[in-house]
């Protein structure tokens, strides 16, 4: 079965903390990939990140960074000195094969105040 | 366009009511999806095209859904008979090529069933 996991439903945090959103997946093909997307109140999925299974490396983009690691089928993502706006509901996605459809996590509502 | 337009941004149905929701993907985008969110969810595969072929309906919840791309563009979601619990968010997606890029998502259309 294709699945993924966000067990974090709310994470509340203040203003330049660091935030860690964990995501774990499930599924039986060899070749798949994982995304993480932001969306804020305005409703409209913001892309971040892609990432396929042959490259566990991980990634830095300025605050944020993403952590993959196949032995634990997770693909976190970390955000460093958290600011306001990034507040919003984050969500983790698997695409495998060349399957059409993209499966969803629930998302983590990350909250962060001033 | 610059991004994906969906409209209406809000529609409120009477049970009963035939609606039909506007995606216009971004210029040359080949792929295009159509998904649906529940309050509180992740988003869940409706259905694909590939130019103006629909490759997979496999996410249509009953025969009421129907959805269309007639010029390989803008695509229609078409529900038929709306029911209270078609009431969510209808998210559109495109992305250059079929499968595994990342897709650009609309702001989506809310439907409300009343």
């Amino acid at each position: 079965a294709q699945k993924v996991t966000q067990a974090q439903t709310e994470i509340s945090v203040v203003e330049k903390e660091d935030v860690t959103l964990d995501c774990v997946y499930e599924t039986r093909d060899t070749t798949y990939y994982l995304f993480w997307y932001k969306q804020p109140p305005s409703g409209e999925l913001v892309f971040l990140i892609r990432r396929n299974s042959f490259d566990e490396q991980n990634e830095i983009s300025g605050r944020y960074s993403w952590n993959f690691q196949k032995s634990t089928s997770s693909f976190n993502f970390t955000i460093t000195a958290s600011q306001v706006v990034d507040s919003a509901v984050y969500f983790c996605a698997l695409r495998w094969g060349n399957n059409n459809d993209m499966r969803f996590g629930a998302g983590t509502r990350l909250t962060v105040k001033p | 366009g610059a991004g994906v337009s969906q409209s209406p941004r809000y529609k409120v149905a009477k049970r009963g009511q035939d609606v039909a929701l506007r995606c216009d993907p971004i210029s040359g985008h080949v792929s295009l999806f159509w998904y649906q969110q529940a309050l509180g969810q992740g988003p869940e595969f409706l259905t694909y095209f590939q130019n103006e072929a629909q490759l997979d309906k496999s996410g249509l919840p009953s025969d009421r859904f129907f959805a269309e791309r007639p010029e390989g563009s803008v695509s229609t979601l078409k529900i038929q008979r709306t029911q209270q619990e078609d009431s969510a968010v209808y998210l559109c997606a495109s992305s250059f090529l079929q499968g595994n890029t990342e897709a650009f998502f609309g702001q989506g259309t809310r439907l409300t069933v009343v």
